[in-house]
């Protein structure tokens, strides 16, 4: 499976955008990037995927670079609730059961 | 609409037992997925089933296995714990089988302590 790297952690404050970096360079044609997040003491929530073209949903949206090669959640007004880790994942129709996490970036909220 | 159960919330078992966590998936999901997360660490898949039989597994050992029922739900069965085993398991259900594109819906996992 292609690979994501993501930045460990990262800080917003209340009611700012917050742009969360993914890269996978070796980002295959069919591969979908998805995103979730999980916040403390909780299962992981799925937010958002996409294949070639921007997503927006009601939770974020989800800009991807032209070659693919990396893309960039947006979580439009950060809030307090948005405080978790929040994973990149590459899947591949037909070949990927699994998620396959990393580490993912922890997202603080300050007031 | 129901989402993703899972049950017991917490359990401390003694190194050498067995364990049984139970799942039920989110209403209308024909697959379930394991996953295990140690503390601090991203979740690891552990086994997929889908329609009553396992479609995939991650590099977990054979004392690691599972089950499927009509209705969809899913056990967890880990034999001869040991103390690494001691994580948060983690359910989730989608749609799909081994489609890689549909989304995983997880519930809210169950703390195993092994002591």
């Amino acid at each position: 499976d292609a690979k994501t790297t993501q930045p460990n952690s990262m800080e917003s404050n209340e009611e700012e955008p917050v742009h969360l970096p993914c890269n996978h360079s070796t980002i295959s044609g069919t591969d979908y990037i998805h995103w979730y997040r999980q916040l403390p003491s909780q299962g992981p929530e799925y937010v958002i995927h996409g294949l070639t073209s921007n997503v927006n949903n009601r939770m974020a949206s989800l800009a991807i670079a032209e070659d693919r090669k990396s893309s960039t959640l947006i979580l439009h007004r950060a809030t307090l609730r948005d405080a978790a880790v929040y994973y990149c994942i590459l899947r591949r129709p037909n070949s990927g059961y699994a998620l396959n996490f990393g580490k993912g970036t922890s997202l603080l909220v300050t007031p | 609409e129901t989402g993703v159960t899972q049950s017991p919330t917490h359990l401390i078992k003694t190194r050498g037992q067995q364990v049984t966590l139970r799942c039920s998936s989110q209403s209308g999901h024909n697959t379930v997925s394991w996953y295990q997360q140690a503390l601090g660490q991203g979740p690891q898949f552990i086994f997929q089933y889908y329609r009553e039989e396992e479609n995939g597994r991650g590099n977990f050992p054979p004392r690691f296995s599972g089950l499927q029922f009509p209705n969809y739900s899913s056990e967890l069965n880990v034999n001869a714990l040991e103390l690494d085993d001691s994580a948060l398991y983690l359910c989730a259900s989608s749609l799909g089988g081994g489609q890689g594109i549909y989304e995983q819906y997880f519930g809210p996992g169950t703390r195993l302590t092994v002591t």
